[in-house]
């Protein structure tokens, strides 16, 4: 059983588009949702979160969306640049419990 | 200030050896993560420790030990390597504020290759 999802295991978009990578949860309980990104051969690191009493957080290029009554969020690239070519994880955490649920991940690539 | 460290970066196993692996922060932080990365799955907890001398089980503990004696350092242990344990190792580690954790900083990994 699943909690937190990533449909799409890749991405694949041109250099100044916009990029949307999109994640899903089950568990109710999850109030703090974060985006990593993870380049080959390194750790992740974090990019952007978001609490649940918010819908929306911006920062610089990306921006991460939260709808709550459909358990989804969703991260926006504007504009993408290849530097952007990374794996990009979603993460959701009771911050409660202390710790955090990853999706699968999602290959976002960026082409010049 | 170096973040999250680990030893060893590569390490190749026969089935039925042991080995530890050390974690390192160097940032008070009080929570400390082991994650294992198979190919084209996300991270899985393995353990975790919310403090000194606690840990607890996530969701892959089965075949691995932990402890965390001081406060900066997180050790995982495979007491008898087999090669489903064959994946990328990585520790995490992330502070506490008045509403739960916060983000966590990652190490740059340890892959484990079991023979």
């Amino acid at each position: 059983d699943q909690q937190v999802k990533q449909n799409s295991p890749s991405l694949s978009v041109q250099e100044g588009r916009i990029s949307i990578l999109n994640c899903d949860y089950t568990n109710s309980m999850f109030d703090y949702f974060l985006w990593y990104k993870k380049y080959p051969a390194e750790g992740p690191t974090f990019l952007i979160s978001i609490s649940s009493i918010k819908d929306k957080n911006e920062d610089g290029r990306f921006t991460v969306f939260l709808n709550k009554s459909a358990k989804h969020l969703s991260l926006h690239i504007v504009p993408s640049q290849p530097g952007d070519s990374a794996v990009y994880f979603c993460a959701a955490s009771d911050t409660n419990a202390g710790k955090s649920t990853f999706g699968d991940g999602t290959t976002l690539t960026v082409k010049p | 200030n170096a973040g999250v460290t680990q030893t060893p970066k590569f390490r190749v196993l026969k089935t039925g050896q042991s080995m530890t692996l050390l974690c390192a922060q160097d940032m008070n932080h009080e929570y400390m993560y082991w994650y294992r990365q198979d190919p084209g799955m996300g991270l899985r907890l393995i353990h975790y420790s919310v403090g000194e001398g606690t840990t607890a089980k996530g969701e892959v503990p089965d075949g691995y030990n932990v402890s965390r004696l001081k406060k900066q350092n997180f050790l995982l242990g495979l007491e008898s390597a087999a090669p489903s344990q064959t994946s990328v190792y990585f520790c995490a580690s992330s502070y506490l504020t008045p509403y739960g954790t916060d983000t966590q900083y990652f190490g740059p990994g340890t892959r484990l290759t079991v023979l």
